[in-house]
């Protein structure tokens, strides 16, 4: 079965600070890693994604993750927080890239300081 | 519509009562799903519908809950007897199965206050 760790239900930087959110995830075939993110009072969406190929991958808004399978992490990065960085992230693992059926981790808030 | 909504955007009820809530979800869209985000919990998946084939109802936490998708489109989320332990914010999401872009599209949530 598929599960995903997000270490730091809250995390704080400054802004302009480096951002580094926490995902580990244990799965028993290759898996697919997405990272979304929930702005306050809305849906979640889709900041990035890794299915094959390449495992740094690139999302919006600046953000970067690294999938690392010998660590079993798929870590998320911005070089320099902005004010509007402020939301929930979360970390997600599927096996069955058809299905699209996700297991989330329980999120990590992260507030930026002015 | 341009995205996935959700009805009600906020219910309270008293424990014991039945909910509805409905999702619908992005026009074409084969592929619907329902959350729960609870406090703490993150995001808790409860049930699945593809097409014309069974639901996956693997995540439904008892049998007070229930879920059905008429026409192959608009979607309720239906909790019988309701207990405080359903207070929670569910999520419904809506993809293109077959795309291969494993992207949810989610709907703001419909926040749930059991009394």
């Amino acid at each position: 079965a598929q599960s995903v760790t997000q270490l730091g239900s809250h995390v704080s930087v400054s802004e302009g600070a480096l951002v580094l959110l926490r995902c580990n995830y244990s799965s028993s075939v290759p898996p697919y890693l997405f990272w979304y993110v929930q702005y306050p009072n809305q849906g979640l969406q889709l900041l990035l994604k890794y299915t094959t190929g390449a495992t740094l991958v690139k999302g919006i808004n600046g953000f970067e993750a690294e999938f690392k399978k010998s660590e079993t992490s798929f870590h998320l990065t911005k070089p320099s927080a902005h004010m509007s960085d402020a939301a929930e992230y979360f970390c997600a693992v599927s096996e069955d890239f058809g299905n699209e059926k996700l297991t989330f981790g329980t999120g990590t808030r992260l507030t930026i300081i002015p | 519509g341009a995205g996935v909504s959700q009805s009600p955007s906020n219910k309270v009820t008293e424990k014991g009562k039945d909910v509805e809530l409905r999702c619908d979800p992005i026009s074409g869209h084969t592929a619907l799903y329902w959350y729960r985000q609870s406090l703490g919990q993150g995001l808790e998946f409860l049930i699945y519908f593809q097409g014309n084939s069974a639901p996956d109802k693997s995540g439904l936490p008892s049998d007070r809950f229930s879920a059905e998708r008429t026409g192959g489109s608009v979607s309720t989320l239906t909790i019988q007897r309701t207990q405080q332990e359903d207070s929670a914010v569910y999520l419904c999401a809506s993809s293109l199965r077959g795309m291969n872009t494993g992207e949810l599209f989610f709907g703001e949530g419909s926040r749930l206050t059991v009394l």
